[in-house]
C-alpha cells in the first residue's frame, strides 16, 4: 500500500522560498507509469495543479507558476520536492503531493490514485 | 489550457436520492478524465478514472460516463457519507486542470 507523506514549514515569510518534501513509502518512486505531482488548494477554493516530475527527472509545470516553481526528485530517498520562489500571501494554501498514473504505452490514464495528507502553508511576516 | 466547467455548483438532495453531476470541457479531452471526492479537512479521493472506471474500493453506486467534452458522475442513491465536494480533472493536455467543483449538500 503506497503512502505519501508531505512535510515542510507551515509558515513562510513573504519574498522567501517555500520548500516542501513528499516521502513515498510502500513502493518505489522509480516506477514507469507514475508521475509525482504537487497540487494546491487555496482556502475555501478548488484544486490547482502545480506540476509533476517523473523519476527520470523530467518535469512539467503549470505555466501560471512556471517562473517560480522547481520540482525535484531524490530516488535514493524515495522523495520528491517542491520549491516555490518569491512567495506572497496569494501562495497561502494547502499543498498536496499525489501520485498520477499514466501508461504511456497504452495511453491509459488511471488518475491521481494516492494523495498525501496535505500541508498547510501560510505566507506571513 | 483546457477549462472544465462543473454544474451545478451546489446540489441539495436527500439521502437515497440520485445525484447527477456534470463536467464540461471547452475542448475534447477524449476519455482522459477523472473524478474525485473531497470531504472537509481531507485530501481528495479518486473515484473514477478514464471517464467511467471505478477506482479500487469505490462503491458501485458511483458511476461515470461521457467522452470528448461532456461527462457525468452519477451517484445512484446517496448515502450520508457521500455529501462532499466533487471535482473533475483532465489529463488530455498540459497543464492538468480541475473543474471548480460541485458541492453535494443535504437538503
Amino acid at each position: 500500500q503506497v503512502q505519501l507523506q508531505g512535510s515542510g514549514p507551515g509558515l513562510v515569510k513573504p519574498s522567501q522560498a517555500l520548500s516542501l518534501t513528499c516521502t513515498v513509502s510502500g513502493g518505489s518512486i522509480s516506477s514507469d507509469d507514475y508521475y509525482w505531482s504537487w497540487i494546491r488548494q487555496h482556502p475555501g477554493k478548488g484544486l490547482e495543479w502545480i506540476g509533476y516530475i517523473y523519476y527520470s527527472g523530467s518535469t512539467y509545470y503549470n505555466p501560471s507558476l512556471k517562473s517560480r516553481v522547481t520540482i525535484s526528485v531524490d530516488t535514493s530517498k524515495n522523495q520528491f520536492s517542491l520549491q516555490l520562489a518569491s512567495v506572497t500571501a496569494a501562495d497561502t494554501a494547502v499543498y498536496y503531493c499525489a501520485r498520477d498514473r499514466y501508461d504511456i504505452l497504452t495511453g491509459y490514464y488511471y488518475g491521481m490514485d494516492v494523495w498525501g495528507q496535505g500541508t498547510t502553508v501560510t505566507v506571513s511576516s | 489550457e483546457i477549462v472544465l466547467t462543473q454544474s451545478p455548483a451546489t446540489l441539495s438532495l436527500s439521502p437515497g436520492e440520485r445525484a447527477t453531476l456534470s463536467c464540461r470541457a471547452r475542448q475534447s479531452v477524449s476519455r482522459y478524465l477523472a473524478w474525485y471526492q473531497q470531504k472537509p479537512g481531507q485530501a481528495p479521493r479518486l473515484l473514477i478514472y478514464d471517464a467511467s472506471n471505478r477506482a479500487a474500493g469505490i462503491p458501485a453506486r458511483f458511476s461515470g460516463s461521457g467522452s470528448g467534452t461532456d461527462f457525468t458522475l452519477t451517484i445512484s442513491s446517496l448515502e450520508p457519507e457521500d455529501f462532499a465536494v466533487y471535482y473533475c480533472q483532465q489529463r488530455s493536455n498540459w497543464p492538468l486542470t480541475f473543474g471548480g467543483g460541485t458541492k453535494v449538500e443535504i437538503k
